[in-house]
């Protein structure tokens, strides 16, 4: 079936370096992907977004990049600092539906 | 209101009993989604209202669970006879209209424990 996957299930990085979290989907007909965040005790929140024309999104400090050919998505944070921990979650849907799928999710873990 | 709200925030059960959890939707949000959370794991799909349509039940794990919306405001997902395998966040999420390019915005969760 459809699904949406993470290769790494923990990231470790140093505070101050660039982390890169990535997403593997299985449906090359979805369109829309989004990335969440979320910090423990609280709802996933939305980072960032990127629509099936594009291949690359920046936000602050945040860049989404979208590999259609591999159907690859990947999520880079630059300047990684403390508050950036949390579990990041990535989401893709395609017209015609309106249900999200979600991943299993990556933690992430900034190191003083 | 200004974000998603759900309650109670946490919630402890005994094995068989029923639970209602609520859902306040950001205001003029006219799709509302309700989503599972096992401890360690992704969200799973529950239930989807969308304005006065039939809701989309699809992801409703048993017959235990049910849930209800009236017209574009609150929403309550009732488990009855909990079993401990119902344990989890229930996550609500509202979004402003069922256009995908809208996204959710997420509740804060309601966790439930059944003991």
């Amino acid at each position: 079936g459809e699904s949406v996957g993470l290769h790494l299930p923990t990231l470790s990085v140093q505070e101050g370096d660039n982390s890169i979290i990535n997403c593997a989907y299985s449906n090359s007909a979805s369109d829309y992907f989004i990335w969440y965040k979320q910090e423990s005790g609280k709802g996933p929140q939305f980072i960032i977004d990127i629509r099936s024309n594009m291949d690359k999104r920046q936000g602050q400090r945040v860049t989404v990049l979208l590999n259609k050919t591999v159907k690859h998505l990947s999520l880079q944070i630059a300047a990684t600092q403390p508050g950036d921990s949390a579990v990041y979650f990535c989401a893709e849907i395609y017209s015609g539906t309106y249900k999200y799928i979600f991943g299993t999710g990556t933690r992430l873990k900034v190191l003083a | 209101g200004a974000g998603v709200s759900q309650s109670p925030s946490n919630k402890v059960t005994e094995k068989g009993k029923d639970v209602e959890l609520r859902c306040d939707p950001i205001s003029g949000h006219t799709a509302l989604y309700w989503y599972r959370q096992r401890l360690g794991q992704g969200l799973e799909f529950l239930i989807y209202f969308q304005g006065n349509s039939a809701p989309d039940k699809s992801g409703l794990p048993s017959d235990r669970f049910s849930a209800e919306r009236t017209g574009e405001s609150v929403s309550t997902l009732t488990i009855q006879r909990t079993q401990q395998e119902d344990s989890a966040v229930y996550l609500c999420a509202s979004s402003l209209s069922r256009d995908i390019y809208y996204g959710y915005t997420f509740g804060s969760g309601t966790r439930l424990t059944v003991v």
